[in-house]
């Protein structure tokens, strides 16, 4: 079966550094996204790792271990604006088409 | 550059009837994938469609169906809805259908509501 979990809730402070864990079961991988949704917003882009380890973009950073099923979502010098939900989504290919499978999201709140 | 439209942000609609959702994509994307997001989940695929011809569905009723048009954009229809049906559809587009540095764009949704 398709299985994506990570934690519901969060919460951190603002300055502080949180990580968001991801773990997955799919029949197939090719690819791991990071989505932020802010309540009533669209999804939007974060991050994509394909291969395993860190990649980097500015105060966010997402690793991957393929074989442990693994990913998480690191967030550095944490703002208010960042209380929203998380997505962490697999990309499974199955006859060559864009078919992401998402975790149920995360939401953190960020405290003053 | 404008994003991923949709229309109409919100509808309501009562059992039984058919709805129309209507998604515009990003300028130059020619694939556009339908998601339906139900409150407290993550995003469900229901359609995929690259160059006018569908190219994935998910575990959806045939009472769900898509299509896209020359131009790029694309329809979702839900025929004699059931209240289950109420959710956030969400339109996504990408330039390609499956490369990995294609990721998908999402636009702001339509809110649906059957009663």
């Amino acid at each position: 079966g398709q299985n994506i979990d990570q934690p519901t809730e969060m919460t951190a402070t603002e300055g502080a550094i949180v990580q968001i864990n991801c773990t997955y079961q799919t029949s197939g991988f090719n690819g791991l996204f990071w989505y932020q949704q802010h309540a009533g917003e669209a999804p939007t882009f974060l991050s994509y790792n394909v291969l395993d380890g860190l990649e980097e973009k500015g105060r966010f950073s997402s690793f991957l271990s393929r074989s442990k099923g693994y990913s998480y979502l690191l967030l550095k010098e944490l703002q208010m604006k960042d209380s929203a939900s998380y997505l962490c989504a697999v990309r499974d290919n199955p006859g060559g088409y864009n078919k992401l499978i998402f975790g149920a999201g995360t939401r953190l709140a960020v405290h003053p | 550059d404008a994003g991923v439209t949709q229309s109409p942000t919100h509808l309501i609609k009562t059992r039984g009837q058919h709805v129309t959702l209507r998604c515009s994509p990003i300028s130059g994307h020619k694939s556009v994938s339908w998601y339906q997001q139900v409150l407290g989940q993550g995003p469900q695929f229901i359609f995929q469609y690259y160059e006018k011809e569908e190219r994935g569905r998910g575990n959806f009723p045939d009472r769900f169906s898509a299509r896209q048009f020359p131009n790029y954009s694309s329809e979702l229809n839900v025929n004699a809805l059931l209240l289950g049906d109420s959710a956030l559809y969400l339109c996504a587009s990408s330039l390609l259908d499956n490369s990995y540095n294609s990721p998908l764009h999402f636009g702001n949704g339509t809110r649906l509501t059957v009663t």
